[in-house]
């Protein structure tokens, strides 16, 4: 089986503009979830999805929001960049929204 | 609200040595499950072993071995005949079989191997 896919890999934004990353779960998964990963902060789970509901929420202001589609793909939002943002989001996929998730090869966000 | 703790932040290990990493957690759940998960350089996070709470064996994965300590909230990662492809930062997790659906992460230990 295909691992999870993330795109873009890499992405340099502007402060204010918005950026939406793509997740592509492994077949057969139907959770997706988000992590935030920066020096400072560690791993910080942002949201996780199954079957196109949002399950959970992690404290992240609402300019952080996402979606899931039919197919389970998932997508994630961030409006109004802040140079905070910068960081790695991995996204996890899982069969039922277990712990064990195999996580993605991550987008780098730089926002200058 | 479930809280991981490493607190070693850097270690070493000669190559084919054994190294220990440590792990504590705290949680009022009482189905939860606990992972190390590895990242190496290239960002990719990595699936090392997992442990389910309920069952008292520890876990083993080849080289990686667990001790589990229920009581303690202790959850131990150990690297047997340590490889250079060891090294890696290595989180410790924990996730509740309830409906919180994250896993929560501790800060990390960056594992150096040493040829």
């Amino acid at each position: 089986k295909a691992g999870v896919t993330q795109t873009p890999r890499y992405l340099i934004k502007t402060r204010g503009q918005q950026v939406t990353l793509s997740c592509s779960p492994i077949s057969g998964h139907r959770s997706v979830s988000w992590y935030q990963q920066t020096p400072g902060q560690g791993l910080q789970f942002l949201f996780e999805y199954f079957s196109e509901t949002q399950r959970n929420k992690g404290n992240f202001p609402g300019r952080f929001s996402g979606r899931q589609f039919s197919n389970s793909r998932s997508e994630m939002n961030v409006s109004t960049l802040e140079l905070g943002d910068s960081a790695l989001y991995l996204c996890a996929s899982s069969f039922a929204g277990s712990g064990k998730q195999y996580f993605g090869p991550g987008t780098r966000l730089t926002v200058t | 609200a479930q809280t991981v703790t490493q607190s070693q932040p850097e270690m070493s290990v000669q190559e084919a040595e054994t190294v220990t990493l440590s792990c504590t957690y705290d949680t009022s759940e009482s189905d939860y499950y606990l992972f190390w998960y590895k990242q190496p350089p290239s960002r990719q996070m990595i699936l090392v072993i997992r442990q389910e709470a309920y069952k008292q064996q520890n876990a083993t994965e080849n080289r990686f071995s667990v001790n589990f300590q229920k009581a303690a909230k202790s959850f131990s990662l150990k690297i047997s005949d340590s490889q250079l492809g060891d090294a890696a930062m290595y989180f410790c997790a924990s996730f509740s079989g309830g409906s919180n659906y994250k896993l929560t992460f501790g800060k990390g230990t960056l594992l150096t191997v040493n040829p």
